[in-house]
């Protein structure tokens, strides 16, 4: 059974810091790999998906990369702004038509 | 922007009655999903549909039941609410085999029984 870890589970940084949220899955057979971030009590908002033949994705000061292999990805926010507070989640799927797994996600909270 | 929406957004009701959860999505895409998420916890699906007259349940046992007579439709119904339904449902739409192959989330419907 798949299983999806998130570490660490919170973070406060200053604004300016580069991050890194970290990633792992126990199945190292997936189809894509997704990172959401999620305001409180909103939904989640796409940022990255990663083909599991891609390496790596990037949008802005985003930048997500896949290590299927070693059942790992990490997402990499530079130049950190209030603004990036938020919870967030990433997600893999095994295949095509199945349902996608969530792990529990990281708080993050940029200081002004 | 994904052209998901949910309603109503908030929703506080007394214990036995009977409430529909409505979520829609105009980008045509077959499958859809509902997830329930407690405060600060995470996300378990609960319902999911692969096309109209299909749906199953998920991994988390709930006394909801859903319908899909229409595409872009995707109801979910409590016939009697308890207060241990409270917490967020979120409904969620993809269409695999497109370039991005995203699954797109609404806002959320917040329920609270009394």
């Amino acid at each position: 059974k798949q299983e999806v870890t998130q570490i660490p589970a919170a973070l406060s940084v200053p604004e300016g810091e580069n991050l890194v949220l970290n990633c792992s899955f126990t199945d190292s057979a997936i189809y894509n790999l997704q990172w959401f971030r999620q305001d409180p009590g909103k939904g989640l908002t796409s940022l990255l998906l990663i083909q599991s033949s891609q390496r790596e994705q990037t949008s802005g000061r985003l930048n997500a990369s896949l290590d299927k292999s070693s059942g790992r990805s990490t997402l990499y926010i530079a130049a950190s702004q209030p603004g990036d507070s938020a919870t967030y989640l990433c997600a893999v799927r095994k295949d095509r038509d199945d349902k996608i797994i969530f792990g529990k996600g990281t708080r993050l909270h940029i200081l002004p | 922007e994904a052209d998901i929406y949910q309603t109503p957004r908030y929703l506080v009701i007394g214990t036995g009655k009977k409430i529909t959860l409505e979520c829609s999505q105009t980008m045509g895409h077959d499958k859809m999903y509902w997830y329930q998420q407690d405060p600060g916890m995470e996300l378990h699906l609960i319902h999911y549909s692969y096309g109209v007259n299909s749906t199953e349940k998920g991994d988390l046992s709930s006394e909801s039941t859903v319908s899909r007579i229409r595409t872009e439709h995707f109801p979910l119904t409590l016939e009697s609410a308890r207060p241990s339904h409270t917490s967020q449902y979120l409904c969620a739409s993809r269409s695999p085999g497109t370039v991005t192959d995203t699954q797109y989330f609404g806002p959320g419907t917040r329920l609270t029984v009394l």
